[in-house]
């Protein structure tokens, strides 16, 4: 069965520094997602990406975040200078079409120190 | 009003017994209801998922139940097993823009099935 695959699976980076978190998604899906979920706490809507641009976006998702699909297979979240509590487990996640299941990876767990 | 609210926090069941574990929902624009399973280390994995035109979803063990006027739905899991002892989240998604399907996750339940 296809599944999203994500890279690393764990990062650890300082306080401030830049990090790309990757992911590949399912081959003929169309619709792509962040999620994090913070040690211990529910998964959290990011960012949603469509069409080659953010479709929708939570309040978490500020101007350190960005997201690009630089090719037809990658998808990838930035931060630009990593803070404490962005320590979380970033899971990608991808479907096909409007109201069809969100396939998600098994995510990348981000350390900030 | 985009929170989904999800009790219990954790759940311990012996093994043949029924785990349930509910969600309250307040947006009405909500027209898609998942569950979740999320074992240690793991990406959540689709488990069931209900619309609102119908009030009951089974597959195998596990079944949805869902009460459109009270805006709440509940997965029940029949003859639980140590192998189903994960953290289950409850989730909801609409028409909130033209162009995502963003889910609201709830809070999660540990369950735990001891043999």
């Amino acid at each position: 069965e296809p599944e999203v695959t994500q890279t690393p699976s764990h990062q650890v980076t300082q306080m401030g520094q830049e990090v790309i978190l990757r992911c590949v998604p399912i081959s003929n899906h169309l619709y792509f997602y962040w999620y994090r979920q913070i040690l211990g706490q529910k998964v959290e809507f990011l960012v949603s990406f469509y069409n080659n641009e953010i479709s929708e976006k939570s309040e978490i998702f500020d101007d350190q975040f960005s997201v690009e699909r630089p090719d037809g297979s990658n998808f990838t979240l930035k931060i630009r200078s990593t803070k404490l509590e962005d320590s979380a487990m970033y899971f990608c996640a991808s479907t096909m079409d409007r109201g069809t299941p969100l396939h998600f990876g098994n995510g990348t767990r981000l350390t900030v120190t | 009003q985009q929170q989904v609210k999800q009790s219990p926090q954790s759940l311990i069941v012996q093994k043949g017994g029924i785990s349930i574990i509910n969600c309250a929902y307040e947006n009405t624009a909500f027209d898609y209801f998942p569950w979740y399973q999320q074992f240690p280390g793991k990406g959540p994995a689709l488990l069931i998922a209900i619309r609102p035109d119908v009030s009951e979803k089974k597959e195998g063990r596990f079944t949805i139940s869902f009460n459109k006027s009270a805006k709440q739905f509940s997965l029940h899991i029949m003859d639980s097993q140590p192998g189903d002892s994960a953290t289950y989240f409850c989730a909801a998604s609409g028409q909130v823009s033209y162009n995502t399907d963003k889910l609201i996750f709830g809070t999660g339940t540990r369950l735990q099935v001891f043999p």
